[in-house]
């Protein structure tokens, strides 16, 4: 049973272009959370996903960013027109339901040169 | 406004004694709390998990404390083993809208056990 899968892991992006990051939920989960952490800091809450619908994304910086979790294939996190501060680890967490144990995949390590 | 916060950074233990990580929260409403521990460059994995109806609940070397009145819990690792060295991470659960929760996660306490 595989766990939660991201990709890629790591993501080089110059100033300027844009950065799709890849989630696959664990097998029967139809819940999607990111997250990002920042160098030093915590796991800030971006966006809660179900298939086809966004929840919350009360966490999500106004312009730029992005994300759907369409009926088939991996919730796709998108942020165009990367700008340095961008740079960061993101995570994809699912969940079976809503409030149960979130699951995290290994994350993607976004550097924007 | 930071709802979870985890005051310590950083803990260091000796091996075999007791750690025990702080974590404190301003919402009464949150009812369903969590810990996670993180490796370096993995994803955080589940720990231990308890509801607001309890006080404690217990998993081998891992015991979370949950009281309401302060709102504050903590997470004591006994006896302390190298491998626990890790950041660990409180959350607690938040009501979006009836029915549907999201995480609200600590900073993180850095915890590095001394063999």
């Amino acid at each position: 049973n595989a766990g939660v899968m991201q990709n890629p892991r790591h993501l080089v992006r110059r100033r300027g272009q844009e950065a799709r990051l890849r989630c696959s939920p664990m097998k029967g989960h139809s819940h999607v959370y990111w997250y990002r952490q920042l160098p030093e800091e915590g796991l800030k809450f971006m966006v809660y996903l179900q298939k086809e619908n966004i929840i919350d994304e009360s966490g999500m910086p106004k312009e730029r960013f992005s994300a759907e979790f369409p009926k088939e294939g991996p919730s796709i996190l998108r942020i165009q027109q990367v700008v340095r501060g961008d740079s960061a680890a993101y995570f994809c967490a699912s969940s079976l339901q809503t409030g149960y144990e979130q699951y995290f995949g290994p994350g993607t390590r976004l550097t924007v040169t | 406004d930071q709802q979870v916060k985890q005051n310590s950074p950083s803990l260091s233990v000796q091996e075999g004694r007791i750690s025990i990580l702080n974590c404190d929260y301003t919402n009464s409403m949150f009812d369903y709390f969590l810990w996670y521990k993180k490796y370096p460059a993995e994803g955080p994995t589940f720990l231990i998990s308890i509801s607001s109806i309890k006080d404690k609940n217990e998993d081998g070397r891992f015991t979370v404390f949950l009281n309401k009145s302060a709102k504050h819990l903590s997470l004591h690792i006994v006896p302390s083993q190298p491998g626990d060295s890790a950041v660990y991470f409180c959350a607690a659960s938040a009501e979006i809208t009836s029915g549907t929760y999201k995480y609200i996660f600590g900073t993180g306490t850095r915890l590095k056990v001394l063999a």
